[in-house]
């Protein structure tokens, strides 16, 4: 049980780049997540999953896409990158249970736009 | 916005308990205080939740008051690995399924030998 992975660990792009961050999750999760992180401030929610071939905006969603085609998977895309997405990129997913929940991240993906 | 207010840092000595306290003066009756914390550099990761009843579990144990206006996380004996930003947690979406989680600027806890 790997629990959620994300690849790449570390990107370097250029301005105007494009690329691809994948989420991937093993523990058959309905509900996932991508967050950004920025240097002294909390998570910021990007955009979200709430089940296989769905997908919905968070706070932040500007310069970003995602798709859900299987459900243990979560790509966030940058079209044209900008040094305002430089950032550390973190997946989650979410367990519910009677009782609460839990939600389970990855190891992060640190982006540097040039 | 995060609904729950912490101490920027605190500290702790290795071995010694640490207590950390989180006021969440809003919390409706159905919410649930959860508590994560994010080691440098890596992603965070949770410890505990709890609605109403004191809870334990091998990571540490939360203390809920009684009106469930704050709580105190305690991590028993600290070692240095338990230095990190530790997030007190209200859950964000009252009434509906998001899940979704404010993490506001937390507390940084550091454990010294």
């Amino acid at each position: 049980n790997a629990g959620v992975t994300q690849t790449p660990k570390f990107r370097v792009l250029k301005t105007g780049q494009s690329m691809t961050l994948l989420c991937a999750q093993d523990m058959n999760h309905e509900y996932m997540y991508w967050y950004r992180q920025d240097p002294g401030m909390g998570l910021r929610l990007i955009h979200y999953s709430v089940g296989e071939g769905t997908t919905a905006k968070g706070e932040v969603p500007d310069g970003y896409n995602v798709s859900r085609l299987k459900k243990q998977n979560f790509l966030l895309g940058l079209e044209s990158a900008a040094p305002s997405q430089t950032s550390v990129y973190f997946c989650a997913s979410r367990r519910i249970g009677q009782g609460g929940e839990t939600q389970y991240f990855g190891p992060g993906t640190r982006l540097l736009v040039l | 916005d995060a609904k729950t207010t912490q101490p920027p840092s605190m500290d702790c000595a290795e071995g010694r308990a640490a207590n950390l306290p989180c006021n969440h003066s809003t919390i409706s009756g159905n919410e649930y205080v959860y508590w994560y914390r994010q080691i440098h550099s890596q992603g965070p990761q949770y410890i505990i939740h709890g609605l109403k009843n004191n809870e334990t579990n091998e990571m540490a144990s939360l203390i809920i008051t009684e009106d469930r206006k704050s709580s105190t996380l305690i991590l028993p004996h600290a070692t240095l690995r338990d230095t990190a930003v530790y997030y007190c947690i209200v859950r964000g979406d009252r009434g509906s399924t998001l899940g979704r989680l404010y993490f506001g600027r937390g507390t940084q806890l550091t454990v010294w030998p």
